[in-house]
């Protein structure tokens, strides 16, 4: 099974702010990566689809990037209702699986 | 539009089991699987498996291999996911996501575009 590992855990930072958040995986799965956010209490949100490719209506400041088995989101100048967790997921392998996440909050 | 609704939350003992439904309206039912994913309170997203609505076929994850069964109803563009011999650590909540997929470079990106509003499952004696 395919491992995915992201980090940091947690982040803080300020409106305006550019983040990184990276994951990784334990094999190479080209460029078969996705991004969600999820807020409390609800659903996640697809965001980045094969690792870069922005999902529709998902404002430009998120960005995704790599290939193989390093990825990273990024997301330049943040608003205030970025402040949720993200989470890195793969489509190489019939077996999903996700990051742990990590949980983004206001500094 | 497209939309799957779930059904209500759940509470169950410890050895019970549950069917959760998820109601998929506003495509062809049979173009895209169906995933379930699992997110216990206050952890993340873990996923647990899919079917195949045109089909009936499965996959689950490892750890969920018996204790899991994935069901369809086509006349009802429905799918079911029954949890068996519940346990206090089943508690959670549990989403659909309807897996889409588009051509890339390389071949087929396949991603979770939308999910259910979520089912609550308590495990509680």
């Amino acid at each position: 099974d395919i491992q995915m590992t992201q980090s940091p855990s947690s982040l803080s930072a300020s409106v305006g702010d550019r983040v990184t958040i990276a994951c990784r995986a334990s094999e190479n799965i080209g460029s078969y990566l996705n991004w969600y956010q999820q807020k409390p209490g609800k659903a996640p949100n697809l965001l980045i689809y094969g690792a870069s490719n922005l999902h529709s209506g998902v404002p430009s400041r998120f960005s995704g990037s790599g290939f193989g088995t390093d990825f990273t989101l990024t997301i330049s100048g943040l608003q205030p209702e970025d402040f949720a967790t993200y989470y890195c997921q793969q489509s190489h392998s019939t077996l999903r699986s996700f990051g742990q996440g990590t949980k983004l909050e206001i500094k | 539009q497209v939309q799957l609704v779930q059904s209500g939350a759940e509470v169950a003992k410890p050895g019970a089991s549950v069917k959760v439904s998820c109601k998929a309206s506003g495509y062809s039912f049979s173009d895209y699987y169906i995933h379930w994913v699992r997110q216990a309170p206050g952890q993340g997203l873990e996923w647990v498996g899919w079917i195949n609505p045109k089909s009936g076929g499965t996959n689950y994850a490892r750890e969920f291999h018996g204790s899991v069964a994935m069901t369809r109803d086509t006349s009802t563009t429905t799918v079911y996911m029954e949890l068996s011999s519940l346990r206090s650590d089943d508690t959670a909540v549990y989403y659909c996501a309807r897996d889409l997929y588009t051509r890339s470079r390389g071949g087929w990106n396949y991603y979770f575009d939308y999910w259910g509003q979520g089912t609550l499952v308590t495990v509680s004696s």
